[in-house]
């Protein structure tokens, strides 16, 4: 899996957009950018991919730069339930292989 | 979206004695994935299990402390055996998405071993 780096932790205000980068710089043209999240005591949760175009869903957005080097998490009205450790994964055999996960971002949301 | 279920959610278990943990899967999957999270860290890849064949493991784990079973297309199990207090985690399985969403995965709510 191509190599990806996060910040450690961040906090954000309940309400506010959270914001949480990913840097990717040795990611190749066929390779998807996946977020996912890991609640306390729950398991991890996929919460979006993409490959080069911005994508939405109902959980999130996903910005990824027109190089490919990094791309930006967003959740765009932060609760205290979005507090978890959020993951940027970009699997080398797409996303069906075992997943190779890195130390993530703790983001904490604060009231 | 896959539900998926473990049993048991979690365990005590003495040194020197083994665990099996099943993970049973609500709709039909080829591939389901173990993972270990040890205390405070990120999730380890152990083994891939396809139905039909033996489990491809990671570097680093080996069937014999780490044997799976896939019977069939909704199920397997984990066990890990000759356990030491190092084998102290939380064991997840996972699958394919198979219904549209591109190659992601679901995971169970993990397995949490505690061993004295």
């Amino acid at each position: 899996d191509a190599k990806t780096t996060q910040p450690p932790s961040m906090d954000c205000a309940e309400g506010r957009a959270a914001n949480l980068p990913c840097n990717h710089s040795t990611i190749s043209g066929n390779e998807y950018v996946y977020w996912y999240r890991q609640i306390h005591s729950q398991g991890p949760q996929y919460i979006i991919h993409g490959l080069k175009n911005n994508e939405t869903n109902e959980m999130a957005s996903l910005i990824i730069t027109e190089d490919r080097k990094s791309s930006t998490l967003i959740l765009p009205h932060a609760t205290l339930r979005d507090t978890a450790v959020y993951y940027c994964i970009v699997p080398k055999g797409g996303g069906a292989d075992g997943l190779t996960f890195g130390k993530g971002t703790h983001l904490i949301i604060q009231p | 979206s896959a539900v998926i279920s473990q049993k048991p959610s979690r365990d005590i278990c003495q040194r020197g004695t083994s665990l099996t943990i099943q993970c049973q899967v609500d709709s039909q999957v080829t591939m389901m994935f173990w993972y270990r999270q040890q205390p405070g860290q990120s999730l380890t890849l152990i083994a891939t299990a396809n139905q039909g064949s033996e489990a491809t493991y990671e570097s680093g784990f080996v069937i014999d402390k780490f044997p799976i079973s896939r019977p069939n297309l909704t199920f397997s199990t984990l066990t890990v055996s000759n356990l030491s207090p190092e084998d102290s985690s939380i064991y997840l399985c996972s699958v394919e998405d198979t219904t549209g969403v591109r190659e992601t995965q679901y995971f169970g709510p993990g397995t949490r071993l505690l061993v004295l």
